[in-house]
């Protein structure tokens, strides 16, 4: 069955390091889509991508955080300058189509700690 | 904005049924969907309705009732392994919006 995959799976970095999340989606899913999860809390939206592009984004998704998809498997998080509070569990998720969007299959995560 | 209320913890007995409720309040609604997470594990899609009713799938099914604002998860036979958070989340009807906006979950313990 095809699924979702992320690495690292786990990323320690020090606070004010640039990090890139890495995540392959499904390959015939269209929409992509990065959430977080702090140890505990729920899970919130950061981003959707659909076309080469972002289609919406969370408060949380400020201008420290960007997306890339740069090549037809890979989709990518970057965080420009980490603070404390990033630390957190990545998810990236796809779904094959917009009628399908409320099903959104997620990778296993990366957790990412900063110090 | 959106807000999801859902129970933060419930336990039952294996082999019993469990219903876990959500509210939401939604500036636009498209669906209520449900998703189990296990402790370290990623959040896996479970079932999903945009009409009012009933959705079976299995051992699970969920229930909407978009006058009320409110849906429920039932379990049935419960299982061991049923032990996970359940979280519902809603998918906002605006144009162009694909985003799933969690509630905090309900963690589900099932003894013996």
């Amino acid at each position: 069955e095809p699924e979702v995959t992320q690495t690292p799976s786990h990323q320690v970095t020090q606070m004010g390091q640039e990090v890139i999340l890495r995540c392959v989606p499904i390959s015939n899913h269209l929409y992509f889509y990065w959430y977080r999860q702090i140890l505990g809390q729920k899970v919130e939206f950061l981003v959707s991508f659909y076309n080469n592009e972002i289609s919406e984004k969370s408060e949380i998704f400020d201008d420290q955080f960007s997306v890339e998809r740069p090549d037809g498997s890979n989709f990518t998080l970057k965080i420009r300058s980490t603070k404390l509070e990033d630390s957190a569990m990545y998810f990236c998720a796809s779904s094959e189509s917009s009628t399908a969007t409320y099903e959104q299959y997620f990778g296993p995560g990366t957790r990412l700690t900063v110090t | 904005g959106q807000s999801l209320e859902q129970p933060s913890e419930v336990t039952a007995v294996e082999g019993a049924i469990v219903q876990i409720n959500c509210t939401y309040q939604t500036s636009g609604f498209y669906g209520l969907s449900w998703y189990q997470q296990h402790d370290g594990g990623a959040p896996t899609f479970l079932s999903y309705n945009a009409l009012d009713g009933l959705e079976e799938t299995g051992r699970f099914s969920s229930f909407l009732s978009r006058s009320d604002s409110y849906g429920y998860l039932l379990l049935q036979e419960l299982q061991m392994k049923d032990s996970a958070s359940y979280f519902c989340a809603v998918r906002d009807s605006g144009a162009g919006s694909y985003q799933l906006t969690f509630g905090k979950g309900t963690k589900l313990s099932v003894i013996p």
